[in-house]
């Protein structure tokens, strides 16, 4: 019964590789986030869909292309991977907007070396 | 754009003892206030919010209090566990805006045995 889950936990690779992570939720929200929390631990927003449309899109740059292929799923891909990708990224989902509750996934350690 | 400060960064209390972190915010048409909880290695977790039509909003040993006139709210707990020791972000959003959550920079709180 996970809420929002991600996939993979842990993932390792090396700059100039292509990666993805997913992300899943199964509460029925509308609105899904992903969060990047670097080593001093800031947690930043970098982009909000709801209802598979892209409605915040941070400074983040443009390596990073996110999808929704529906409401429940959003996918995060980066190109070209740097040293300075290296943190642990969150999806979020909430029922409308950011005035309600953020329900986190476990997050996605990414190590880029 | 929002921006939110947090105070302070690392906080060391006697277990027992009360806590309190303080948060500002720069928009005053900001109107939602969430305090998450992350402990090591674990994601961030909702443990109380407060909107700004009301002053104070107790939970059993965790209350927030916010101060429209001065923007800024405060994170208090009472009878601190060692199950408190966490980061802690206070958080600030618009409703009916882009409701962009925008984080404070965490505080390290250690319960001291």
């Amino acid at each position: 019964d996970t809420a929002v889950s991600q996939t993979p936990k842990y993932l390792v690779t090396q700059m100039g590789n292509d990666k993805s992570i997913k992300c899943e939720q199964n509460l029925g929200h509308d609105t899904m986030y992903w969060y990047k929390q670097d080593s001093k631990k800031f947690l930043k927003i970098m982009f909000s869909y709801n209802n598979k449309e892209l409605i915040i899109n941070e400074t983040v740059p443009n390596r990073f292309s996110p999808k929704s292929p529906d409401k429940a799923h959003l996918n995060l891909h980066i190109n070209s991977l740097e040293l300075g990708d290296s943190a642990v990224y969150f999806c979020a989902s909430s029922p409308s907007g950011g005035s309600y509750e953020q329900y986190f996934g476990p997050g996605t350690r990414l190590t880029v070396t | 754009g929002e921006n939110v400060e947090q105070h302070p960064s690392t906080l060391s209390v006697q277990e027992g003892d009360s806590a309190v972190i303080k948060c500002t915010y720069s928009d005053s048409a900001s109107n939602y206030f969430p305090w998450y909880k992350q402990e090591l290695g674990k994601r961030p977790q909702l443990i109380i919010d407060i909107r700004s039509n009301v002053g104070e909003k107790k939970d059993q040993r965790i209350a927030v209090t916010l101060n429209k006139t001065a923007k800024h709210f405060s994170l208090h707990i009472t009878e601190t566990q060692p199950e408190d020791s966490a980061v802690y972000f206070c958080a600030a959003s618009i409703t009916f805006g882009n409701e962009k959550l925008t984080f404070g920079t965490g505080t390290r709180l250690t319960i001291i045995p």
